[in-house]
């Protein structure tokens, strides 16, 4: 069980264009999903997080417009990236955890989706 | 906000032998403490992970300790295998809806034969 799937693994776009990474919960329903960026070696910085149903929670230094959240239910969360740029070159990886009282803090991880802008 | 330490940065052990890893914590409220093993181009795979409420927590070969006084916990990879060469991540969040993972900078381990 808990699994998280992710989509695309991988794109190559180019300058300007937008691209659009899902994050869904397979087995279970995540009330909340997190987006993390993670750059070659290393730590995965976490961007934002999710809600179904509200607003995400941008972590400082990340811009909202740029990189738009959408949780419109239980087991999807999308991220946008907006006229992306070659520094936006990354590999960008989701997760969720259970919702529900007692359902514990842990979180399960999609398998990313490498973006790499021309 | 929390701030999370990882040590050392990359560890390189015979096969057979123990690796630790060592992590601190900053923010004295958090009471969540998983450690994530990533092979290189794959998602963090959860390996283990420990409340405040325990101390110490064991699964085969890989164990986790916590000292909550000093703020640091510490995992162990007993008689290591060249499967375990990854990087390993440990976090740190409090528990609770609006909780989040804070990482470290990650250990890159290294299994030589």
């Amino acid at each position: 069980g808990a699994v998280v799937s992710q989509h695309p693994s991988w794109v190559i776009c180019k300058s300007g264009t937008s691209v659009k990474i899902e994050c869904r919960s397979l087995d279970f329903q995540a009330t909340t999903m997190f987006w993390y960026r993670q750059f070659p070696k290393q730590s995965l910085m976490l961007m934002a997080t999710s809600n179904e149903g509200s607003k995400a929670t941008y972590e400082q230094g990340v811009e909202k417009d740029k990189f738009l959240i959408n949780h419109a239910s239980l087991t999807l969360s999308t991220l946008t990236v907006t006229s992306a740029h070659p520094e936006d070159s990354s590999f960008y990886i989701c997760s969720a955890r259970e919702g529900g009282r007692g359902r514990g803090e842990t979180q399960y991880f999609g398998p990313g989706t490498r973006l790499l802008v021309l | 906000g929390e701030n999370v330490e990882q040590h050392p940065s990359t560890l390189s052990v015979q096969e057979g032998d123990s690796a630790v890893i060592k992590c601190t914590y900053s923010d004295s409220a958090s009471n969540y403490f998983p450690w994530y093993k990533q092979e290189l181009g794959k998602r963090p795979q959860l390996i283990i992970d420990i409340r405040s409420n325990v101390g110490e927590k064991k699964d085969q070969r890989i164990a986790v300790t916590l000292n909550k006084t000093a703020k640091h916990f510490s995992l162990h990879i007993t008689e290591t295998q060249p499967e375990d060469s990854a990087v390993y991540f440990c976090a740190a969040s409090m528990t609770g809806t609006a909780s989040k993972l804070t990482f470290g900078t990650g250990t890159r381990l290294q299994v030589t034969l």
